[in-house]
């Protein structure tokens, strides 16, 4: 079973930040919060991870409590390519990944 | 440079017969993933090679063999086709089994009747 909860769907607005939220209360100290996306029908796809300090790319930010027991993935300004499936995946050494049913993130104009 | 590239991208199998999907990444990667996904459900490893010459069960190995034919390709295969393995299949490579990012190849679309 997947380590983590998310919601099953969000909807933004194109232009707007997406905050999309994770729940891992039970994460032990070597796992890493990973996140991936599906856009439809493709393979997913990176977009960030990290282990206890915030993190940022040029796709998006990872904010992590003190406490790392939860977790929110920020695109900054979301578009319509943005609307995927967000997967929150807890990762140990071993790099085997374990998706959950993850959020559908629906980006509207 | 291609990432990683599946074949066939669509196929259609009758229950019993068995055939093989193939996996190929350009990236000099070290370790080699398949995934299955079933409608409405995230991802599940079937196999994994973490290297040239090893391979691993994962969740849900049954009904499934893999040969990592060299570094560049991983092959999977289902002797003998049933209904329940009707799902799309994702070939990932990434760098290593630490903590790397996966790479995924586009899927490949099974349908076993």
């Amino acid at each position: 079973d997947a380590k983590t909860t998310q919601p099953p769907s969000m909807d933004c607005a194109e232009g707007r930040a997406a905050n999309l939220p994770c729940n891992h209360s039970t994460i032990s100290g070597n796992e890493y919060v990973y996140w991936y996306r599906q856009i439809h029908s493709q393979g997913p796809q990176y977009i960030i991870h990290g282990l206890k300090n915030n993190e940022t790319n040029e796709m998006a930010s990872l904010i992590i409590t003190e406490d790392r027991k939860s977790s929110t993935l920020i695109l900054p300004h979301a578009t319509l390519r943005d609307t995927a499936v967000y997967y929150c995946i807890l990762m140990e050494y071993g790099n085997k990944l374990v998706f959950g049913a993850g959020t559908i993130l629906r980006v509207k104009s | 440079n291609a990432g990683v590239t599946q074949t066939p991208k669509f196929q259609v199998l009758k229950t019993g017969q068995s055939m093989t999907l193939q996996c190929a990444q350009d990236m000099n990667h070290n370790s080699m993933y398949w995934y299955r996904q079933d409608p409405g459900m995230g991802l599940r490893l079937i196999y994994y090679s973490a290297s040239e010459g090893t391979t691993d069960k994962g969740e849900v190995p049954n009904g499934y063999n893999v040969s990592r034919l060299n570094k560049r390709e991983f092959s999977l295969r289902l002797e003998s086709a049933a209904p329940s393995q009707t799902s799309v299949y994702f070939c990932a490579s990434s760098d290593g089994l630490a903590y790397n990012e996966q790479f995924f190849g586009p899927g490949t679309r099974l349908t076993v009747l």
